[in-house]
């Protein structure tokens, strides 16, 4: 089992610019989350889908779009990338909200 | 947004020697879970602790919760170089939607 997987590792763009983070994993967890983790703020949750053809926002949803393609991915889409953005992203994956949450390994996002 | 809080900041000890991480939370919650982050890495999972128990081993972890003050601790024994990482601790609102919320970290360093 490779867990949670995301790609790419490691983007740079240029303000304005678009892109999409993929997330796969290949536990069947049934919830999927998107956080974002800056310098002395801990980790903050973008969007999460609770279950397969669901979506809701989380604390720092301005500028972000998920997708939950299918149970087993969730993609997190910069429609038009800010400085602000920069940021490590990091996509994790439970069996259901509320218990233990599994973590990719980032991805570094830097806009310049 | 419920956040929980750690305590110190930063830690740095020697190998061997105990360490011990505080976590303050806001509100009700329905479990407490810590997580360790290595340098570069994603999160992983710790330990879980619902709100009904008090204490919990795994290894040379040891978590308490204290729900009437609303905190908790976790201990590492006979620590090791390998321990070095940011450890967090994650908090669910009761009545909420079970998202956990994480705090800003720990930072353990181990000295061979």
């Amino acid at each position: 089992n490779a867990g949670v997987t995301q790609t790419p590792k490691f983007q740079v763009l240029k303000t304005g610019q678009s892109m999409t983070l993929q997330c796969a994993q290949d536990m069947n967890h049934n919830s999927m989350y998107w956080y974002r983790q800056d310098p002395g703020m801990g980790l903050r949750l973008i969007y999460y889908s609770a279950s397969e053809g669901t979506t809701d926002k989380g604390e720092v949803p301005n500028g972000y779009n998920v997708s939950r393609l299918n149970k087993r991915e969730f993609s997190l889409r910069l429609e038009s990338a800010a400085p602000s953005q920069t940021s490590v992203y990091f996509c994790a994956s439970s069996e259901a909200q509320g218990s233990t949450q599994y973590f990719g390994p980032g991805t570094r996002l830097t806009v310049l | 947004s419920q956040q929980g809080e750690e305590d110190p900041q930063a830690l740095s000890i020697q190998e061997g020697e105990n360490a011990t991480m505080n976590c303050s939370y806001k509100t009700s919650i329905n479990n407490l879970q810590w997580y360790r982050q290595n340098s570069g890495r994603g999160l992983v999972h710790l330990i879980l602790i619902r709100s009904n128990e008090r204490e919990k081993h795994s290894g040379r972890l040891r978590v308490t919760l204290d729900t009437s003050k609303k905190s908790s601790s976790l201990l590492i024994t006979a620590s090791r170089a390998a321990d070095t990482a940011s450890y967090f601790c994650a908090t669910d609102l009761s009545g909420g939607s079970y998202i956990p919320t994480f705090g800003r970290g720990t930072s353990l360093i181990v000295h061979p």
